[in-house]
């Protein structure tokens, strides 16, 4: 199994650019997560998914869309990037409703100029 | 939400000596305790976690132990190694987790 995969791995972005940050899972998790990183700082959740068509925001939404089309893939959308949104994204899934381990994927590094 | 604060921030300890960081949370449904490590420039792993119906869980040189009535549980580790110098998050939830701010753990040769 590949686990977690993540696309791209860096990406430098023009204010006002948009831009989508792939994410596939093969373990077959129903649930999926996507949170940024900033310096220092521990994990924000951003959107989270409990299946296929289900989405619902995190803590800190603003500035992001995701879809949930299927189990394997949760996509984060950014639309009119802003140097706010510099930070590094991890995506990451688990097998849910019980509450356990979450399995991160790579991560990827945005910057936002 | 749920309220989650780790102490300390930064730990430096030299090889061989324990350390503790601790977790304090304020949901009372919360029933799973996980403690994630990262290392520089990599993802988040799971090192160990326990869940409300236990008191204490160890893995070779790591334990975790939880008061479920204070509302934290530490994660303990013995005999450090300078490969265990990471950022450590603790991720308490009961449905979603909410993750810690971290703690440095520094460990001097």
């Amino acid at each position: 199994n590949a686990g977690v995969t993540q696309t791209p791995k860096f990406r430098i972005l023009k204010i006002g650019q948009s831009m989508t940050l792939q994410c596939t899972q093969d373990m077959n998790h129903n649930y999926m997560y996507w949170y940024r990183q900033d310096p220092g700082m521990g994990l924000k959740l951003i959107y989270y998914s409990v299946g296929a068509g289900i989405t619902d925001k995190g803590e800190v939404p603003n500035g992001y869309n995701v879809s949930r089309s299927t189990t394997e893939d949760f996509p984060l959308r950014l639309e009119l990037a802003a140097p706010s949104q510099t930070s590094v994204y991890f995506c990451a899934s688990g097998k849910q409703p019980e509450l356990n381990e979450q399995f991160f994927g790579p991560g990827t590094r945005l910057t936002v100029l | 939400g749920e309220n989650v604060e780790q102490h300390p921030s930064t730990l430096s300890v030299q090889e061989g000596d324990s350390a503790v960081i601790k977790c304090t949370y304020s949901d009372s449904a919360s029933n799973y305790f996980p403690w994630y490590k990262q290392e520089l420039g990599k993802r988040p792993q799971l090192i160990i976690d326990i869940r409300s119906n236990v008191g204490e869980k160890k893995d070779q040189r790591i334990a975790v132990t939880l008061n479920k009535t204070a509302k934290h549980f530490s994660l303990h580790i013995t005999e450090t190694q300078p490969e265990d110098s990471a950022v450590y998050f603790c991720a308490p939830g009961s449905y979603i987790p909410t993750f810690g701010r971290g703690t440095s753990l520094i460990v001097h040769p």
